[in-house]
């Protein structure tokens, strides 16, 4: 029972240097989306994917870029991290039935220097 | 985006009840959630309330939706330590396509 999966779970980065987020998802779950958690904000969208080699940009998708190129994953990257990008990155997932329930994975926890 | 509201704290003794408020914009939401995070997990389902309903039930918990205010409500009765959590209620007024999340309210449950 792997459900959602995020790896790295922690990293540090200085400013400047690029970095990939990988989610995998072994339920075939057709939407993959990638949520940023900061404190007293929430969740924010950053991007998500309605289905393998898809993808679209949510409510903060500057300086992130992201690849379905397999239904199963769904991969985040910055190419020039920033201090602002520190935050706890959450994948998560959802089958395409009606009641819409989101998967969520555990977190990764990125600091950039 | 859409904007969710909730208060960030709230502070119960053990047994007592809690009620966490969110306030959401979108009138065309069919499905508003609660969603559950424990300390270094990620977000799991709690409830979930479809628009044409005013209430409803699951063992200690209550959800309470009032469409003419959007105002969503999460009541947890005989609250309980392990209830401490963080708590986030979400909207998705396009077709389950995106979600949105209030800023969370930290449930803390004192003995």
């Amino acid at each position: 029972n792997a459900g959602v999966t995020q790896t790295p779970k922690f990293r540090v980065l200085k400013t400047g240097q690029s970095m990939t987020l990988l989610c995998a998802q072994d339920m075939n779950h057709e939407y993959m989306y990638w949520y940023r958690q900061d404190p007293g904000m929430g969740l924010r969208l950053i991007h998500y994917s309605v289905g393998e080699g898809t993808t679209a940009k949510g409510e903060v998708p500057d300086g992130y870029n992201v690849s379905r190129l397999k239904k199963q994953n769904f991969l985040l990257g910055l190419e020039s991290a920033a201090p602002s990008q520190t935050s706890v990155y959450f994948c998560a997932s959802r089958r395409d039935l009606n009641t819409g329930e989101l998967f969520f994975g555990e977190g990764s926890r990125l600091t950039v220097l | 985006g859409e904007d969710v509201e909730q208060s960030l704290f709230l502070s119960v003794r053990e047994g007592d009840s809690s009620v966490i408020n969110c306030t959401y914009t979108d009138s065309s939401s069919t499905y508003l959630y609660w969603y559950k995070q424990e300390p270094g997990a990620g977000l799991q389902l709690l409830t979930y309330i479809f628009s044409n309903m005013d209430m409803k039930q699951d063992q200690r918990l209550t959800v309470l939706l009032n469409k003419k205010d959007k105002h969503l409500s999460l009541r947890i009765a005989d609250t309980q330590t392990g209830d401490s959590a963080i708590y986030f209620c979400a909207e998705s007024p396009d077709n389950f396509n995106k979600f949105y999340f209030g800023s969370g309210t930290k449930l803390n449950v004192k003995p």
